[in-house]
């Protein structure tokens, strides 16, 4: 079945420590996406990538660094810089079409730091 | 400025009842997309139904459809005969053509709708 596999689902992390979240698609799909919730804040979007190495900032991408080396890829590495990094941590996929360009997401992570 | 607008922080309705779940937007790109999706208490983001900008009909999906009114920028929700299963949480999303942020949907903070017995 095709979809967006995001691991670790849940991952604790102390102060000052980077973690990285993986996101992985088999959905041919060019562009991906990451996005951050938070309680009452909705959706709030980090980096995005429409093409392989290539990607570009979002609203909020101050503390976080993506990669884009392989299509299926878009790691997401959390770093100490962020300064309120728990959260959940939703990533999407889309294909690069106007109109109707659904965005298909993974299940989340969940990050709490310590 | 917040583009997406949904004033509902909670809703309640009874099953088998129909409701409406507001979403107002604020764009001048004369191409836009609007979507809502679902996000279960699992947390995955389900796709529901989308409406073009021009499109001149109303976006339905089942039980689903979308009352679209461009001249007031709203893109309310309507859910019919509502199902416990459709307790969750939805988020209007809106993507503009002009868009510096390619083809990324900019969320709304959701509303919490919760369908009782």
């Amino acid at each position: 079945d095709g979809g967006i596999t995001q691991s670790p689902k849940y991952l604790f992390r102390k102060e000052g420590q980077n973690v990285t979240l993986s996101c992985e698609q088999n959905l041919n799909h060019d562009a991906m996406y990451w996005y951050r919730q938070d309680p009452g804040q909705g959706l709030r979007l980090i980096y995005y990538s429409q093409i392989v190495n290539d990607f570009q900032k979002g609203d909020i991408a101050e503390g976080y660094s993506v990669s884009r080396e392989k299509k299926e890829s878009f790691p997401l590495t959390v770093t100490s810089a962020q300064k309120n990094p728990t959260a959940f941590y939703l990533c999407a996929s889309s294909p690069q079409v106007s109109g109707a360009n659904v965005l298909t997401f993974g299940a989340g992570s969940r990050l709490t730091v310590l | 400025a917040q583009k997406i607008t949904q004033t509902q922080p909670g809703m309640f309705v009874q099953e088998k009842e129909a409701v409406t779940l507001d979403c107002t937007y604020d764009t001048s790109d004369p191409s836009y997309g609007l979507f809502w999706y679902k996000q279960p208490s699992s947390g995955e983001m389900i796709f529901l139904i989308y409406q073009g900008s021009y499109d001149q009909q109303n976006a339905t999906e089942g039980r689903y459809s979308l009352n679209f009114q461009k001249a007031r920028k709203s893109a309310n929700l309507v859910i019919s005969a509502s199902q416990l299963g459709d307790s969750a949480m939805y988020f209007c999303a809106m993507r503009e053509g002009l868009s510096n942020s390619g083809y990324a949907l900019n969320f709304g903070k959701g509303t919490s709708l919760l369908v009782t017995p």
